[in-house]
C-alpha cells in the first residue's frame, strides 16, 4: 500500500513570495490533515478535510494560508505572501474514516513533509 | 480539554541499555493514546496505540507502553536501545471534538543513543 505522498520535499523562498505544497493521501482515506511543525515543537493542525469539505480550519491563518481538496483526493496548501515565521515543516496526514466512528479507523498516517525555509 | 505532556525534551542512553520516554496526559474521558517516531527528514511513523483494550501495548521495533489511568501516564519503554532508535518521539492523545477525532501532540522527546 502506497503511503501519503508530498511534494516538494524542500522549498526555499524569500519573504512575501508565494508557495504551494501538494499532498496525495492513501487511497480510500476520506480525511486529510495539514500540520505545521516548527523546529523543536510538535505538529500543529492547520486544516482538516473530510472528502472535499473542510471540517476544521480554526488554526489556519486565513489572511495568508489557503487549502483546497477539490475532488476529495489530493490537496494543495498555499501560502501567500510568506513570512519569516512560516519557516517550518508542513506535514500532510490521512485517515480512513472521519467524523467519529471507530478510533482504529481514525489513525493518522503521515507523509514525509515539506521543509519550507523563508529568507 | 485534552492535553499531553512529555516530561523530557532530551534523553540520552547507551546502546544496549533500557529506554524510558515519559508522557502524561490529561483527558476528561477515556483517551486514545499514541506514540509516533520521527527520524530526521522523515514523516511521523506510528509506533503503537492504546484504544481502551489491553493496558500494556506492544509496538514495532521492540517498543511498548503501559497505560496507567491512576497516574495518567503512558510511558514508552524498550529493553535495549539500538543506534537506529535515535529519533524524535511524540506522545499523542486523540480527542473526539465536534464529531471528529483530532490529535493533540506533545512537544517531543529527542532520543540520543550513544555507542
Amino acid at each position: 500500500e502506497a503511503g501519503v505522498a508530498q511534494s516538494p520535499r524542500y522549498k526555499i523562498i524569500e519573504k512575501r513570495q508565494s508557495v504551494a505544497f501538494w499532498c496525495n493521501p492513501i487511497s480510500g482515506h476520506a480525511t486529510l490533515y495539514w500540520y505545521q511543525q516548527i523546529l523543536g515543537q510538535g505538529p500543529k493542525l492547520l486544516i482538516q478535510f473530510q472528502n472535499n469539505g473542510v471540517v476544521d480550519d480554526s488554526q489556519l491563518p486565513k489572511d495568508r494560508f489557503s487549502a483546497e481538496r477539490l475532488k476529495g483526493v489530493d490537496s494543495t496548501l498555499k501560502i501567500q505572501p510568506a513570512k519569516l515565521e512560516d519557516s517550518a515543516v508542513y506535514l500532510c496526514a490521512s485517515s480512513l474514516q472521519p467524523l467519529g466512528g471507530l478510533i482504529a479507523k481514525n489513525i493518522q498516517y503521515f507523509g514525509a513533509g515539506t521543509r519550507l525555509s523563508v529568507l | 480539554a485534552q492535553s499531553v505532556t512529555q516530561l523530557d525534551s532530551h534523553v540520552s542512553v547507551s546502546e544496549g541499555t533500557p529506554v524510558l520516554l515519559r508522557c502524561n496526559y490529561s483527558s476528561s474521558y477515556s483517551p486514545s493514546l499514541f506514540w509516533y517516531v520521527q527520524h530526521p527528514n522523515k514523516g511521523l511513523q506510528l509506533l503503537l496505540k492504546y484504544t481502551s483494550a489491553a493496558t500494556l501495548v506492544k509496538g514495532i521495533n521492540g517498543f511498548e507502553a503501559e497505560f496507567k489511568k491512576s497516574e495518567t501516564s503512558f510511558h514508552l519503554t524498550k529493553p535495549s536501545a539500538h543506534m537506529s532508535d535515535a529519533a524524535e518521539y511524540f506522545c499523542v492523545v486523540s480527542a473526539l471534538t465536534s464529531g471528529t477525532y483530532k490529535y493533540i501532540f506533545g512537544t517531543g522527546t529527542r532520543l540520543k543513543v550513544l555507542a
